[in-house]
């Protein structure tokens, strides 16, 4: 399957601070999300970006599939943003493969 | 607001023993997922089906089996649970169109095997 790695595993901030996560991927994708694991372990889907760029609030996120790697950015992070930051991706086949996760500590 | 509903959030069961962990989804999707979470190792994709009764191994099959009889729900079933699949495990449903990708995680259900 698809190998993902995602940098840094631990990231702690102070609120109000700007952050940058990377995913990296082995090949080619049909498809990259990002998903963010509350403290309770709820999942949420935030972006659907298999290229290009897209904004929801405070988060935005970048693809280039050529280069075979996402961005996600945490803009004014708050301490609500804490969690686990997943980056999943899949060929042609719906299977997701998931990288480690980013654990995100927001201190207030 | 549409959901995935897992039957339990905590359970904790003897070694040996048969057991099911339930998931059912109210949105009408094709595809359903069965995937573990441990610390470190991120998600690891168990089963998933792309309609009913049919059903294909993920990445780590080995000690599960799934069945799924209706389009809405998908179980995982542990036919003789052992301490190393003490984990949290998390159902998901998803679909696809031209424009989007959606996928949908219940809340998890933390298992324990003593």
């Amino acid at each position: 399957g698809i190998q993902v790695e995602q940098s840094p595993p631990d990231l702690i901030l102070q609120e109000g601070a700007n952050s940058t996560l990377r995913c990296n991927f082995s090949d080619s994708v049909n498809n990259l999300q990002w998903f963010h694991q509350n403290p309770w372990g709820q999942l949420i889907n935030l972006f659907y970006i298999p290229s290009g760029t897209k904004q929801n609030g405070r988060l935005s996120a970048t693809t280039v599939a050529t280069e075979r790697y996402s961005l996600l950015y945490i803009s004014s992070s708050q301490t609500t943003d804490s969690g686990v930051y997943f980056c999943a991706v899949d060929g042609d086949d719906y299977k997701l493969s998931f990288g480690a996760g980013t654990t995100v500590t927001v201190r207030a | 607001d549409v959901k995935v509903t897992q039957s339990s959030r905590y359970l904790v069961k003897r070694t040996g023993e048969k057991v099911f962990l339930e998931c059912v989804q109210d949105m009408d999707h094709e595809n359903m997922f069965w995937y573990r979470q441990d610390p470190g190792l991120g998600l690891r994709l168990i089963y998933f089906s792309y309609d009913v009764k049919m059903k294909e191994k993920g990445d780590i099959p080995e000690g599960y089996s799934v069945s799924r009889e209706k389009k809405e729900r998908f179980s995982l079933i542990l036919e003789s649970a052992s301490t190393n699949q003490t984990s949290m495990y998390l159902c998901a449903s998803s679909f696809r169109d031209n424009l989007n990708y959606g996928y949908t995680f219940g809340s998890g259900t933390r298992l324990t095997v003593v």
